[in-house]
């Protein structure tokens, strides 16, 4: 089985632009996360879905970042006006239930760099 | 608020010689404690998970035993191998997500 997949792999922006990032969770899970992965903070929570569903967006910087998913093979994590610090590795993970005890399954990540 | 924390950001050992890498949690729910390992370039993995008291959970020669009287979740192993090398991430069951430490990087030497 594949695990999750997260296109692209790196993606380069200048200050202001916008960076959609992709994620394919595993077949079968039902609960969707973000993660934003730095040195300094470690691992953020940003959001979650449940079947499709957004339950938790409140690691989300509410300005410029947002979080879909349309159906239940991928998500979309968008930012618009992309700034310095916005660069991070973005990591999104599936689990089967979303209950929080169970299993993360983590993709590679989408290293952003804003310049 | 529910929080993670390791001291350590970066801990460097010779093959061979036992690690154990702190993790200490605040919560007011009863914990579910994980490691998850993410190697270079590699997606985070779970290591290991528990959420019974004064148990010892082993996975692949690390182990770690939580202990609420402490709030302590320290992972361990006794003999370090290069391939160790890695970060390693402590975090708390939230109810449907988790909260994740800062990180410790395990740099081992040949």
């Amino acid at each position: 089985n594949a695990g999750v997949i997260q296109t692209p792999r790196h993606k380069v922006t200048g200050k202001g632009q916008e960076a959609t990032l992709w994620c394919e969770p595993i077949s079968g899970h039902s609960a969707v996360f973000w993660y934003r992965q730095t040195i300094v903070q470690g691992l953020e929570f940003l959001t979650y879905f449940r079947n499709q569903a957004p339950i938790d967006d409140s690691g989300m910087p509410k300005e410029r970042f947002s979080a879909q998913m349309p159906n239940q093979s991928h998500s979309t994590l968008k930012i618009q006006s992309t700034q310095p610090q916005d660069s991070a590795v973005y990591l999104c993970a599936s689990s089967l239930d979303g209950t929080g005890t169970g299993q993360l399954y983590f993709g590679e990540g989408s290293k952003l760099t804003v310049l | 608020g529910d929080s993670v924390t390791q001291t350590e950001g970066l801990v460097t050992l010779t093959k061979g010689l036992p690690v154990m890498l702190n993790c200490t949690y605040q919560t007011t729910y009863s914990p579910f404690l994980f490691w998850y390992v993410q190697h270079l370039n590699e997606a985070p993995k779970l290591l290991l998970k528990s959420s019974t008291d004064n148990k010892r959970t082993e996975h692949q020669g690390f182990y770690a035993t939580l202990h609420k009287s402490s709030s302590s979740f320290h992972l361990q192993k006794s003999s370090v191998q290069l391939s160790d090398s890695a970060l390693y991430f402590c975090a708390l069951d939230m109810g449907y997500k988790l909260t994740f430490g800062t990180g410790t990087s395990l740099l081992v030497d040949p």
